[in-house]
């Protein structure tokens, strides 16, 4: 199985800031990476796939970079909407794998 | 607008069964490969099964391997998730989920497993 490690598992920052969070693959996976924004109670939302391909409809504060084994999330000007928990996630090969999330808080 | 709707959580005793139905709407639901994610209470999010367009082809997690089985039909537009001999650890909320990238979700089921 391919596991997928996230980091950090937290982070805080202040309004405006921009924060990076980087997600590492156990084995090769291509592109093949999705990165997802969960608020409290609420269904996960995909932001990026492709590992840099911004979904439809997603503000371009938000991008992602990588191939391989190593990815990273990168959220400029942030804003209090943004503070929220990330999640990447392989589509490599089965099993699918997420990581652990990276809860983002306000400084 | 994409819209997935699940239905049919609740809850269960340890050993019993339970079947979840995501129902789809806004798009071509026969072209699309479709997942059941879940999350468990304060935890992050478990990949459970997967299934491709004509549904003959399946994968799962390994803990749920022989004891759920995900199907789909498309002239009603709708996948399912049939979870038998559930257990404790089997309390989620489970999400459908739209394509390989996973680009749509559905608002999420919750099961509760419990005596």
């Amino acid at each position: 199985d391919i596991q997928m490690t996230q980091s950090p598992s937290s982070l805080s920052a202040s309004v405006g800031d921009r924060v990076t969070i980087t997600c590492r693959a156990s084995q090769g996976i291509n592109n093949y990476l999705v990165w997802f924004q969960q608020k409290p109670g609420k269904a996960p939302k995909s932001l990026i796939y492709a590992a840099s391909s911004l979904q439809s409809g997603v503000p371009s504060k938000f991008s992602g970079s990588g191939s391989g084994t190593d990815f990273s999330l990168t959220i400029s000007n942030l804003q209090p909407e943004d503070f929220a928990t990330y999640y990447c996630q392989q589509y490599s090969s089965y099993p699918l794998t997420f990581g652990g999330g990276t809860k983002v808080e306000i400084k | 607008e994409v819209q997935l709707v699940e239905s049919g959580g609740d809850l269960v005793q340890p050993g019993g069964s339970l079947r979840l139905s995501c129902a789809a709407s806004g798009f071509s639901f026969s072209n699309y490969w479709m997942t059941w994610v879940r999350q468990a209470p304060g935890k992050g999010l478990e990949w459970v099964a997967t299934l491709n367009r004509d549904g003959s082809e399946k994968h799962y997690v390994d803990s749920v391997k022989g004891r759920f089985t995900i199907s789909r039909d498309n002239a009603k537009k709708s996948v399912y998730l049939q979870m038998n001999s559930l257990r404790a650890e089997d309390t989620a909320v489970y999400y459908c989920v739209r394509g390989m990238a996973f680009e749509y979700w559905g608002q999420g089921s919750l099961v509760t497993v419990s005596s």
